[in-house]
């Protein structure tokens, strides 16, 4: 089993361009997420999904949306993108009715100049 | 939404010392602890997760301990060694039912030093 896989492991975006962050799970999980992780300030939840077919807001969703293509992928998409986008971006998945351990892809490193 | 704080920011050991990092949460009716650890440009991994039915919890070197009175949860490294130098995060749900869904504390940074 390959757990959470992402693409792309680094990018970089001028302000402005849009791109899409891919991340699938082979583990048939129903909840996925899409954290972003900045010095100091932990990871912090931007979109979830807690099962195929909804999508739902975390603590910072301003400036991404996301879509639950099927079960197995969850993308996250960046329309204009800014500087203060510029950060580590984790894909993760979990059962909804547990256990509840999230399993984390490798991550995408996305610098905006 | 829950509020997890986790202290310290950063803590440096000796190898073979103990290692204590606690955070506090807000919502009393969370029920599911968990603490990840993530090693330097590695992705986070569980390490231990407690549910609120007990108050303690041991997996070999490290531990985590409970106080639903105090919302407060801390976990133990004893014995620590090097390769347990990494950043760990505590987390909770926002709200029973929602176990799935986890905020995290901002991370603490644990040197062991040989």
């Amino acid at each position: 089993n390959a757990g959470v896989t992402q693409t792309p492991k680094f990018q970089v975006l001028k302000t402005g361009q849009s791109m899409t962050l891919q991340c699938a799970q082979d583990m048939n999980h129903n909840s996925m997420y899409w954290y972003r992780q900045d010095p100091g300030m932990g990871l912090r939840l931007i979109y979830y999904s807690a099962s195929e077919g909804t999508t739902d807001k975390g603590e910072v969703p301003n400036g991404y949306n996301v879509s639950r293509l099927n079960k197995r992928e969850f993308s996250l998409r960046l329309e204009s993108a800014a500087p203060s986008q510029t950060s580590v971006y984790f894909c993760a998945s979990s059962d909804t009715g547990g256990p509840y351990e999230q399993y984390f892809g490798p991550g995408t490193r996305l610098t905006v100049t | 939404g829950e509020n997890v704080e986790q202290h310290p920011s950063t803590l440096s050991v000796q190898e073979g010392d103990s290692a204590v990092i606690k955070c506090t949460y807000s919502d009393s009716a969370s029920n599911y602890f968990p603490w990840y650890k993530q090693e330097l440009g590695k992705r986070p991994q569980l390490i231990i997760d407690i549910r609120s039915n007990v108050g303690e919890k041991k997996d070999q070197r490290i531990a985590v301990t409970l106080n639903k009175t105090a919302k407060h949860f801390s976990l133990h490294i004893t014995e620590t060694q090097p390769e347990d130098s990494a950043v760990y995060f505590c987390a909770a749900p926002p709200r029973r039912g929602s176990n799935y869904k986890l905020t995290f504390g901002k991370g603490t940074l644990l040197t062991v030093n040989p």
